[in-house]
């Protein structure tokens, strides 16, 4: 079975200092990925997925993720992190033949300081 | 589209109690997904439906837990007798097509339970 994990519990940084959320899956053949925002009180919100192609993935709000298959990482990045931004990371993963369920990481929570 | 609508949004109850969380999917949308999250374990899949069938319950915690979806455009979440354990944020989430193929899915606001 597919699991995720994300070693980060939580992450501190500055203001328009750039991030990247780390997330490491185990799979025996190439998942789907995903990455979803939890704001406070919120339900999730897709960020960006990595389906196939090219393994640099552009999402929503300014992130971005590479998938690493050398590596079994999917990464979340941005350059410049806003206030706004702060929130709970859940990275995902889905599998390709005959299971339509999700696994998600533990999450990690990230705090924005001026 | 309004997207994907839960109800109640908040829920107190008492232990021993029956509790009933109600979720109107995306329209359009052919499955459809209950999980629970907690701090300790996590954001967990209770069951999921493809055109209003249950096609996975494996999740479901125990007999106490039961969903159902009547329709297209509507799933129930029961708990009968709900215990403090199950005190939870439970989210509901809808997609188009199967997450084998890729496809987003789409979470509702969530109810957060609380079982005194």
């Amino acid at each position: 079975a597919q699991s995720v994990t994300q070693p980060d519990i939580h992450i501190t940084v500055s203001e328009g200092a750039s991030l990247e959320l780390r997330c490491n899956y185990s799979y025996g053949a190439t998942p789907y990925l995903f990455w979803y925002v939890q704001s406070p009180g919120q339900g999730l919100q897709l960020l960006l997925k990595y389906f196939s192609g090219d393994t640099l993935v552009q999402g929503i709000k300014g992130f971005e993720a590479e998938f690493k298959r050398s590596q079994s990482s999917f990464n979340l990045r941005k350059p410049s992190v806003h206030w706004s931004d702060a929130a709970e990371y859940f990275c995902a993963v889905g599998v390709k033949i005959g299971n339509e369920k999700l696994t998600f990481g533990t999450g990690t929570r990230l705090t924005i300081i001026p | 589209d309004a997207g994907v609508i839960q109800s109640p949004r908040h829920e107190v109850t008492e232990m021993g109690q029956e509790v009933t969380l109600r979720c109107k999917p995306i329209s359009g949308h052919d499955y459809l997904f209950w999980y629970r999250q907690t701090m300790m374990r996590g954001l967990e899949l209770l069951i999921y439906f493809n055109n209003n069938v249950p096609i996975d319950d494996s999740g479901m915690p125990e007999d106490r837990f039961s969903a159902k979806m009547p329709n297209a455009s509507f799933s129930t979440l029961k708990i009968q007798p709900s215990e403090p354990r199950d005190s939870a944020v439970y989210f509901c989430a809808s997609s188009l097509g199967w997450t084998g193929q890729g496809k987003e899915q789409y979470f509702g606001p969530g109810t957060r339970l609380t079982v005194t």
